[in-house]
């Protein structure tokens, strides 16, 4: 049973390009979660979806970032223009929702260096 | 603003010895609190969990206390292996089985063989 899934593990980028981070949830885990941990520091949310929805979003910067969690498809991660203070390590976690645990099953992350 | 404040950045033990790894927090509705492990460049590992009607939990060589009253969270690892050398988030959320988490900066123990 594969576990949570992201690629790709190294993305370099210069200032000004897209980032494209994606995540395959364990399987039959419906509910996925974005982290982003910058260096010397905890991880901290960025967005919660279900397929196709985005429940909540209060952790994602107002600009430049979006998420998605299409019907078909891992969930993607997108960073436009790029700049220096994103480089972070981007972590993905899932769960199978409808059970109260609290316990998320993260990859094993994807680290974005900016250029 | 740190809702969730582990304030020992390191921690070295010596192997066979009790590691104790402490987690403070400020949010009132925090009613749920996790630990996770995690070694350098893989993902966080869920460890060990505890509710807020309770305040303790164990499971084998690894237990939680719970003080409500002082908004004080601890893991004790005992005794403390050198495969235990990672670094340990504590994460708690609002509204029980919300999974959404609110992580601490980590403390990075080190067990000395």
């Amino acid at each position: 049973n594969a576990g949570v899934m992201q690629n790709p593990r190294h993305l370099v980028r210069r200032r000004g390009q897209e980032a494209r981070l994606r995540c395959s949830p364990m399987k039959g885990h419906s509910h996925v979660y974005w982290y982003r941990q910058l260096p010397e520091e905890g991880l901290k949310f960025m967005v919660y979806l279900q397929k196709e929805n985005i429940i909540d979003e209060s952790g994602m910067p107002k600009e430049r970032f979006s998420a998605e969690f299409p019907k078909e498809g891992p969930s993607i991660l997108r960073i436009q223009q790029v700049v220096r203070g994103d480089s972070a390590a981007y972590f993905c976690a899932s769960s199978p929702g409808g059970i109260d645990t609290g316990e998320l099953f993260f990859g094993e992350g994807s680290r974005l260096t900016v250029l | 603003d740190q809702q969730v404040k582990q304030n020992s950045p390191s921690l070295s033990v010596q192997e066979g010895r009790i590691s104790i790894l402490n987690c403070d927090y400020t949010n009132s509705m925090f009613d749920y609190f996790l630990w996770y492990k995690k070694y350098p460049a893989e993902g966080p590992t869920f460890l060990i969990s505890i509710s807020s009607i309770k305040d303790k939990n164990e499971d084998g060589r690894f237990t939680v206390f719970l003080n409500k009253s002082a908004k004080h969270l601890s893991l004790h690892i005992v005794p403390s292996q050198p495969g235990d050398s990672a670094v340990y988030f504590c994460a708690a959320s609002a509204n029980f089985g919300n999974e959404k988490l609110t992580f601490g900066t980590g403390t990075r123990l080190t067990i000395i063989p």
